[in-house]
Order: structure tokens, then C-alpha cells, then sequence
């Protein structure tokens, strides 16, 4: 079945670090590949997101690639903020499977510190 | 436009006694998912309605666990009777269909005592 892993957190980061998420997936089919965040008291929103291979997905300074020969979606962000500190889920979503909703990894905690 | 919305936000509740979750979706969305979200853990599928079809409850615990989607918009979730493990966060969220974006809500924090 279908599955994802991330890197354990928490991370703890200064502003203006340099920001990686490690992301690997396992699907039977060819997923679309999501990044979500959770703000402190918040719902999960998305970040960003792509649909095939080699798609890089960017938002807020956020980017991640679609990387099919090595099964990850990374990632990055080359200046964090405080208002960064989130908790961050690598997910993906397999319509070719017939199980059509998103698999989540368990979340990586960001904390970035003033 | 309002997002997805969900009520409770918490819930404190004695464990053998039932509880209902209440989901309202964005306007206009069709797929409706119930996620249950364990501390520390990433949301997992409880089940998918597509309108007012359940089309994927395989995960839904149906010896204790309900849920319906009325006229294909609003939808509840119960847990009858209620154990100490089915303490987490009850995720809502809704999509135009099953291939476009899901929006959550803000989810719904059951303690059970």
C-alpha cells in the first residue's frame, strides 16, 4: 500500500537558517505529492503541491520537487521566519489506486527561534 | 467564503457514553473525508463520501462508529459507545471532487475519561 515517512522532529532552527524536511513515499501508482501545514491552533492547510515527476511545487518561499528516481518530495526553504514554527505533513494522494484521499506521513515539528 | 466548519472544537466525555462531531463543507463541494488525527501522528482516512455516498469506509471502525451525510452537504460522525482510546482529533474536510484539493477544518479535540 501506499505510505510516507518523515524526517522526526522536532527541528529547531534560527531565523534565517536554512530550512530541509526530508520526505520518501512508497506508492503502486503515480501519485500527487502534497505538502500541508499546521499552524499552533489551526487547521491543516495546503503549502503546496505537484502532480507528476520533476514538478517543483513553491509557495511563501516554500519549495519541494518531485522526485520519482529516488521516491521523495524534500522540503525547502532558504530563510525560515518565527512565524514559520508549524507543524509540517508530507502527504500524498493516489487516484490510481482507488483509494482516493490523502496518505499523510506523522509530521515534522519546526520551531524557529527569534 | 467560508471554510470548512466544525463544532464542537472540544470535547470532554466520560468513556461508554455516545458523541456526535458535525461537519459543515465548503459550498459546492462533493467529496466529503472524516480524518481521525492520533497526538503526534499525521491525519488518517476514516471515510470518503462522495455527495451523499459513502464510497470509502473501509477504515471506519463500524462496530462503534456512524457517520451520514444528509442531502449530500452537512455530515456527522458518532462513536457509540465512546473508549479511552478514541481520544484525538476528529479532522473534517471537503473538495469539489476527489481530484481536486481538500480544505480541512479546524478539527474537533475528543478527550475521553
Amino acid at each position: 500500500g501506499n505510505s510516507v515517512t518523515q524526517m522526526e522532529g522536532p527541528v529547531t532552527l534560527s531565523e534565517e537558517a536554512f530550512l530541509t524536511i526530508n520526505c520518501t513515499y512508497t506508492a503502486t501508482g503515480y501519485p500527487s505529492l502534497f505538502w500541508y501545514v499546521q499552524y499552533p491552533g489551526e487547521g491543516l492547510q495546503l503549502l503546496l503541491k505537484a502532480t507528476k515527476a520533476d514538478d517543483k511545487g513553491s509557495n511563501k518561499g516554500f519549495e519541494a520537487t518531485y522526485r520519482k528516481e529516488t521516491t521523495s518530495f524534500h522540503l525547502e526553504k532558504g530563510s525560515v521566519q518565527v512565524p514559520d514554527s508549524a507543524v509540517y505533513f508530507c502527504a500524498l494522494s493516489d487516484l490510481d489506486t482507488g483509494r482516493r484521499a490523502l496518505t499523510f506521513g506523522s509530521g515534522t515539528r519546526l520551531q524557529v527561534q527569534p | 467564503e467560508a471554510g470548512v466548519v466544525q463544532s464542537p472544537r472540544y470535547k470532554i466525555i466520560e468513556k461508554k457514553q455516545p458523541v456526535a462531531f458535525w461537519c459543515n463543507p465548503i459550498s459546492g463541494h462533493n467529496t466529503l473525508y472524516w480524518y481521525l488525527q492520533n497526538l503526534g501522528q499525521g491525519p488518517e482516512l476514516l471515510i470518503r463520501y462522495e455527495n451523499e455516498e459513502a464510497v470509502d469506509d473501509s477504515q471506519l471502525p463500524k462496530d462503534r462508529f456512524s457517520a451520514e451525510r444528509l442531502k449530500g452537504v452537512d455530515s456527522t460522525l458518532k462513536i457509540q459507545p465512546a473508549e479511552l482510546g478514541d481520544s484525538a482529533v476528529y479532522l473534517c474536510a471537503s473538495s469539489l471532487n476527489m481530484r481536486t484539493e481538500a480544505f480541512f477544518g479546524q478539527g474537533t479535540r475528543l478527550t475521553v475519561v
